[in-house]
């Protein structure tokens, strides 16, 4: 799986709109663009996911650049709760073997300030 | 829904110790995973298995082992604990038609 590059951290405050960058300038046409976060003393937790199109759901916009060198996770209206680390990684689509092998990078921390 | 549950929730071990690290999932998924976390750092892929039986190496299996004898199940060894080792070990699973990981709480490792 290629690698994906993001910000050690970010600092928000309770309401605010959050914008969440992630870099794979490697991208292979195949591979899906993954988010999880994960709350101290808990394994992460799966956020959404998208190939090409954005993506919503009830946790996130999920905004992918025109080229997939990049995207964007998008938090609308942040509280406390969102504080979390914020893992960007890839995965080939429905490939058994080494396609099944994922690895999550440092990710990036998320602080909400009341 | 389902469950991932490891077990213990906590471990201590002496240096050159063998301990052992359990995992359990009543999804009925086909991929399981072990990840090794340290304070502040990124989740390294220790193994992953495919399928009932099945062995994968991670990126940082030197120092592992692993069984994979039930679907449901997925154990970590770790062979010889060094002195100060602390670290969070998580399991995950998924299912291959989907693509969602499901990761338990996690086992913490101290070595005295």
């Amino acid at each position: 799986d290629a690698k994906t590059t993001q910000p050690d951290s970010m600092e928000s405050t309770e309401g605010e709109t959050v914008h969440l960058p992630c870099s794979h300038a490697t991208i292979s046409g195949n591979e899906y663009i993954y988010w999880y976060r994960q709350v101290p003393l808990q394994g992460p937790e799966y956020v959404t996911h998208g190939l090409q199109q954005n993506t919503t759901n009830s946790m996130a916009f999920l905004a992918i650049a025109s080229d997939r060198k990049s995207s964007t996770l998008i938090l609308p209206h942040v509280s406390l709760r969102d504080a979390a680390v914020y893992h960007c990684i890839l995965r080939v689509g429905r490939q058994q073997g080494t396609g099944s092998k994922l690895s999550f990078g440092k990710g990036a921390k998320l602080t909400v300030s009341p | 829904g389902g469950i991932i549950t490891q077990t213990p929730k906590f471990l201590i071990g002496q240096e050159g110790q063998k301990l052992t690290l359990k995992c359990q999932q009543n999804f009925n998924h086909d991929t399981m995973y072990w990840y090794r976390q340290d304070s502040g750092k990124g989740l390294r892929l220790i193994y992953y298995s495919i399928t009932e039986n099945d062995l994968q190496k991670g990126d940082l299996s030197e120092g592992y082992d692993a069984s994979r004898e039930k679907k449901s199940s997925f154990s970590l060894t770790v062979t010889s604990a060094q002195k100060n080792e602390m670290a969070v070990f998580l399991c995950a699973s998924r299912k291959d038609s989907n693509e969602r990981l499901f990761f338990g709480h996690g086992t913490k490792l101290s070595v005295l």
